[in-house]
């Protein structure tokens, strides 16, 4: 089956370490997102990608990075610059031509918690 | 800038009683809407969206939404909700042929109450 891997579903940070999260996708899909997820705040954009080797930040992307190495991969690293990590980061995918032009239904991944230490 | 307001952030509804989430949205150009539910610890999935046409959307378990453009206003309902409906719902909205983003509400976590 088609879908999106995340990978680690738990994962623990300790002060001043960067660490990566994993985003594959099998769905031949040219966009790619990142978003975090807290108690109350809805889905916050931190990168997006719509071509290999292209990304543009999001409304929150300070403390983060990407790369768009391969069209199925999209890791997420969360560094140290960034001083509340603890979150659900969740990596979505929308075929191509993208959301606004077509209305493009965005398929998400099961999500990553990551947690300070 | 476009925006979207939950208005109720938990709703707690009987089981076979009817349900109505409430989306109003902020635009001055033409968008595209949708909803979107989560069950606990899991991503997001697609319930319904409206791109043009017919006011009134259909979408998976027994979920419509209406579009309301005088009123800005992209409500969700369901008829009978069972305890299985219980999760985290969201709406959200993209400009079309803007930058490609969508704007999500801050959600409603519908509780089922036996």
């Amino acid at each position: 089956d088609g879908g999106i891997t995340q990978s680690p579903k738990y994962l623990f940070r300790k002060e001043g370490q960067n660490v990566t999260l994993s985003c594959e996708q099998n769905l031949n899909h040219d966009a790619m997102y990142w978003y975090r997820q807290d108690p109350g705040q809805g889905l916050r954009l931190i990168y997006y990608s719509q071509i290999v080797n292209d990304f543009q930040k999001g409304d929150i992307a300070e403390g983060y990075s990407v790369s768009r190495e391969k069209k199925e991969s999209f890791p997420l690293t969360v560094t140290s610059a960034q001083k509340n990590p603890t979150a659900f980061y969740l990596c979505a995918s929308t075929p191509g031509q993208g959301l606004t032009i077509s209305g493009n239904t965005i398929y998400f991944g099961e999500g990553s918690w990551l947690t300070v230490v | 800038a476009q925006s979207v307001t939950q208005l109720d952030s938990q709703v707690p509804v009987f089981e076979e009683a009817p349900v109505e989430l409430r989306c109003n949205y902020s635009s001055s150009v033409s968008v595209y809407l949708f909803w979107y539910v989560q069950y606990p610890n899991q991503g997001l999935q697609l319930l319904l969206k409206y791109l043009s046409g017919s006011t009134l959307v259909k979408g998976i378990n027994g979920f419509e939404a209406e579009f309301n453009k005088s009123q800005t206003s992209f409500h969700l309902r369901k008829p009978s909700v069972h305890i299985s409906d219980t999760a985290e719902y969201f709406c959200a909205v993209s400009v079309v042929w803007r930058d490609d983003k969508i704007i999500f509400g801050k959600g409603t976590r519908l509780h089922i109450l036996p």
